[in-house]
């Protein structure tokens, strides 16, 4: 079955650094894929998707690129802010059907 | 905005008694979830409707049911409550088409006594 490995946390960093979570995932098909950020005591937020190959996806600062050779979708962003802090879920998906999800990253960054 | 509303935040229910969570959105989605989120174990999928009166088991379903009478709403039920059903639930919703993503809900903080 489809499954979703993801970076364990926490990560802690200082503002300004650069941030990348990993996510590897294992499907048997050819899913969609997706960030979502979670911020404290919220639902979960779609951060950004790609749909196929070599898709990049991009919002807030953040961005991840489909590989399907290495069959990851890592996240990255040049500099993070404090309200980035946040906990971030990778996770992938095939048409409309049910998202699979990684265990989460919990992302804290000090000023 | 696509809005999918749960109908509580926090609640706090003893073991034993039988508890509903309820799950609203306004967008005319066919497809609705429910999942559960513990921390280390991500999110896990309990059970999923992709039209009214359809329900299929996700990954973890026992000890839970759902209903799913009107399109709009998608209720997930703890036949009988136990301390190891303590977590966060969240409910999403998605169309057919699969257009523009899945809208989760804020999710229920459930705590079971």
């Amino acid at each position: 079955g489809n499954s979703v490995t993801q970076m364990e946390g926490p990560v802690t960093l200082s503002e300004e650094a650069f941030l990348t979570i990993n996510c590897t995932y294992t499907a048997t098909g050819y899913p969609s894929l997706f960030w979502y950020v979670q911020y404290p005591g919220e639902g979960l937020q779609l951060l950004l998707k790609a749909t196929k190959a070599d898709d990049k996806g991009s919002n807030k600062g953040f961005e991840a690129t489909y590989r399907k050779e290495t069959t990851s979708f890592h996240l990255e962003k040049g500099s993070v802010q404090v309200s980035d802090s946040a906990v971030y879920f990778c996770a992938l998906s095939e048409g409309a059907q049910k998202l699979v999800f990684g265990q989460g990253t919990r992302l804290t960054i000090n000023p | 905005d696509v809005k999918v509303t749960q109908s509580s935040r926090y609640l706090v229910k003893r073991t034993g008694e039988k508890v509903f969570l309820e799950c609203v959105q306004d967008m005319d989605h066919e497809n609705m979830f429910w999942y559960r989120q513990d921390p280390g174990l991500g999110l896990r999928l309990i059970y999923f409707s992709y039209d009214v009166k359809m329900k299929e088991k996700g990954d973890i379903p026992e000890g839970y049911s759902v209903s799913r009478e009107k399109k709009e709403r998608f209720s997930l039920i703890l036949e009988s409550a136990s301390t190891n059903q303590t977590s966060m639930y969240l409910c999403a919703s998605i169309s057919g088409q699969g257009s523009y993503g899945y809208t989760f809900g804020s999710g229920t903080r459930l705590t079971v006594v």
